[in-house]
């Protein structure tokens, strides 16, 4: 069974700080990851998808990694804001089925 | 492009009731996704539609059901609510197969079950 692991569950920093983001799932059986950005009481934002034959997507100030082999993702946040105050979701497209397998989140608060 | 819509945004029912949400895919989207997020449970897989078939389906109750119509709008159904049922209810639009495509979220539907 598919598990996904988000450490830690909570991360407060300054402004301007270069942040990265752990994410890491058990089944190296994955077609794609995708991390998302949710704000309180809404929906997910997609931020960056990486298919499993992919090393690496980038948007902006963000950059997200992925090496299947290990079961591992990071996402990194280049010169922070507190307008990225939020909580980052990484996610596993299950081998095989339509199905998204979460992690139980990382909430980021950016300080001014 | 319009995102995807979910209606209503909040409900609120009693034990025993049943409740039906419906969501919208992003046009030309042909893949709709349900998911339940509780603050204990996280982020959990209902059922997939594509193209008026489930293709998949989560470990929850035969309380839950769903359905796609053919211009893709999906509805999910809960009978008999639970205490438990409470949770931001999420759905997600693809053009196809998700190996291959970004999943878009809609703003969910709060259910408050009392």
């Amino acid at each position: 069974k598919q598990e996904v692991t988000q450490i830690p569950a909570a991360l407060s920093v300054p402004e301007g700080e270069n942040l990265v983001l752990n994410c890491s799932f058990t089944d190296s059986a994955i077609y794609n990851l995708q991390w998302f950005r949710q704000d309180p009481g809404k929906g997910l934002t997609s931020l960056l998808l990486i298919q499993s034959s992919q090393r690496e997507q980038t948007s902006g100030r963000l950059n997200a990694s992925l090496d299947k082999s290990s079961g591992r993702s990071t996402l990194y946040i280049a010169a922070s804001q507190p307008g990225d105050s939020a909580t980052y979701l990484c996610a596993v497209l299950q081998g095989g089925s339509e199905k998204l397998v979460f992690g139980k989140g990382m909430k980021l608060t950016v300080n001014p | 492009k319009a995102g995807v819509t979910q209606t209503p945004r909040y409900l609120i029912k009693t034990r025993g009731q049943q409740v039906t949400l419906s969501c919208s895919p992003i046009s030309g989207h042909r893949s709709v996704s349900w998911y339940q997020q509780t603050p204990g449970q996280g982020l959990q897989f209902l059922f997939e539609y594509f193209s008026e078939t489930q293709r998949n389906k989560g470990n929850f109750p035969g309380r839950f059901s769903g359905r796609q119509f053919s211009n893709s709008r999906s509805e999910m159904n809960v009978s008999t609510l639970e205490l438990g049922d409470s949770a931001l209810y999420l759905c997600a639009s693809s053009p196809g197969l998700a190996a291959y495509n970004e999943q878009f979220f809609g703003p969910g539907t709060r259910l408050t079950v009392l």
